[in-house]
């Protein structure tokens, strides 16, 4: 099984430039999330999607956008980066309220310069 | 708001205990959550508890809660070089639809022999 696959896993940007970080997954979860992990703080969510056609805000949502395309894609997107969006960026999934446990896909590495 | 902390740090030799804390301040979490993140790896949710439960136990692993002094911790027995890794706290904000989590900066294990 795949699990949660995000792509690309490494990306460098100029400031200003825009891009998209793509995640899917094959386990049939509802819920779809998407974390930034920065150095010496635990991974904050920036924005959810409890089922497909929802997205909402999460703790640091101000300079990205999502979709939730179907119920097995959740895109990230990056309008005009910034050098303080140089993070990792984490999708992960769930099915609540069958099970809590989240799945994370393997990360994506972004450096914005 | 919620805030998860704990250590940031914790050196073991191999075949010691190790103890690795976590404090809270979300008194209606129903879950608390484990994960473990190897270097370049994504999370993997190693144990959790719910927040009606004193203790549970798995294989090495003996997580302990504390709702009233709302501290968490998580005993690794017999820990080994595989043990080498960052260990974050959690807590979980669920709903029928979705579970967000919240985690701590990471604690990162050195196991030494």
């Amino acid at each position: 099984n795949a699990g949660v696959t995000q792509t690309p896993k490494f990306q460098v940007l100029k400031t200003g430039q825009s891009m998209t970080l793509q995640c899917a997954q094959d386990m049939n979860h509802n819920s779809m999330y998407w974390y930034r992990q920065d150095p010496g703080m635990g991974l904050r969510l920036i924005y959810y999607s409890a089922s497909e056609g929802t997205t909402d805000k999460g703790e640091v949502p101000n300079g990205y956008n999502v979709s939730r395309l179907n119920k097995r894609e959740f895109s990230l997107r990056l309008e005009s980066a910034a050098p303080s969006q140089t993070s990792v960026y984490f999708c992960a999934s769930s099915d609540p309220p069958r099970n809590t446990e989240a799945f994370f896909g393997q990360g994506t590495r972004l450096t914005v310069v | 708001g919620e805030d998860v902390e704990q250590s940031l740090f914790l050196s073991v030799r191999e075949g010691d205990s190790s103890v690795i804390n976590c404090t809270y301040t979300d008194s209606s979490s129903t879950y608390l959550y484990w994960y473990k993140q190897e270097p370049g790896a994504g999370l993997q949710l190693l144990t959790y508890i719910f927040s009606n439960m004193d203790m549970k136990q798995d294989q090495r692993l003996t997580v302990l809660l504390n709702k009233k002094d709302k501290h968490l911790s998580l005993r690794i027995a017999d820990t080994q070089t595989g043990d080498s890794a960052i260990y974050f706290c959690a807590e979980g904000e669920n709903s029928g639809g979705y579970n967000k989590l919240i985690f701590g900066a990471g604690t990162r294990l050195a196991v030494h022999p």
